[in-house]
């Protein structure tokens, strides 16, 4: 069975800094997705960015990159210049066709807080 | 805004009654996840519907049931309720297509059992 791993319960970072949010996952699979969702105190579930497995190419959105090694089954988040509203619950989710239907996986996510 | 539309926002109630969360899933999308998320956890998968038929289960317990109705909304039933079930019920939406599917959250629905 799939699973998604965020080793880093809480993190900080100060404003304008860099941070890097790891996640790891298993699994047998060759072609699946990878996202990092964010969860701000509203609640909310946000997508920050998406990679597809069978891209080399690493997924950038503004402020947001991912280090995606596949076969280290690996998928950071790298959030650049942090701002204030950065801060919230992030979450790291695979994603993979399974008997004719999507199978999402969530991680336990990291409470990341950007200090002014 | 996604698109996906849930109430209510908040619930309130006491242990052993039941309640029904509500989820309208956005335009075009036939699919509805439902997750449960406990405080400060993870999001825990419960059931998949896709065009009014079950597709997929996760972790949901007998007292729950969902169904999707014909003009694909979702109703998330949680009955004999515990304390344990206090927690933050999303709904999610996708189309279910061959490419790749995003999913689309609602703002959720807190429930919380005194």
């Amino acid at each position: 069975a799939q699973t998604v791993t965020q080793s880093q319960p809480e993190m900080s970072v100060q404003e304008a800094e860099t941070v890097t949010l790891s996640c790891t996952y298993d699994t047998s699979e060759s072609n699946y997705y990878l996202f990092w969702y964010k969860q701000p105190p509203s609640r909310q579930m946000i997508l920050v960015i998406r990679q597809e497995a069978y891209k080399q190419q690493n997924a950038t959105e503004n402020r947001f990159s991912v280090n995606f090694q596949k076969a280290a089954k690996s998928f950071s988040l790298k959030i650049s210049d942090s701002q204030l509203g950065d801060t919230a619950m992030y979450f790291c989710a695979f994603m993979k066709l399974n008997s004719g239907t999507y199978k999402y996986i969530f991680g336990t996510g990291t409470r990341l807080k950007v200090l002014a | 805004d996604s698109g996906v539309t849930q109430t209510p926002k908040h619930l309130i109630t006491a242990t052993g009654q039941r309640v029904t969360l509500r989820c309208s899933p956005r335009s075009g999308d036939l699919s509805v996840y439902w997750y449960q998320q406990s405080l400060d956890q993870g999001l825990q998968f419960l059931i998949q519907y896709y065009n009014g038929e079950e597709r997929a289960k996760g972790n949901i317990l007998e007292r729950f049931s969902a169904q999707q109705f014909p003009d694909l909304h979702s109703e998330l039933n949680l009955s004999s309720l515990e304390l344990g079930d206090s927690a933050l019920y999303f709904c999610a939406s996708s189309v279910e297509s061959a490419t790749l599917e995003l999913l689309h959250f609602g703002n959720g629905t807190r429930l919380t059992v005194t």
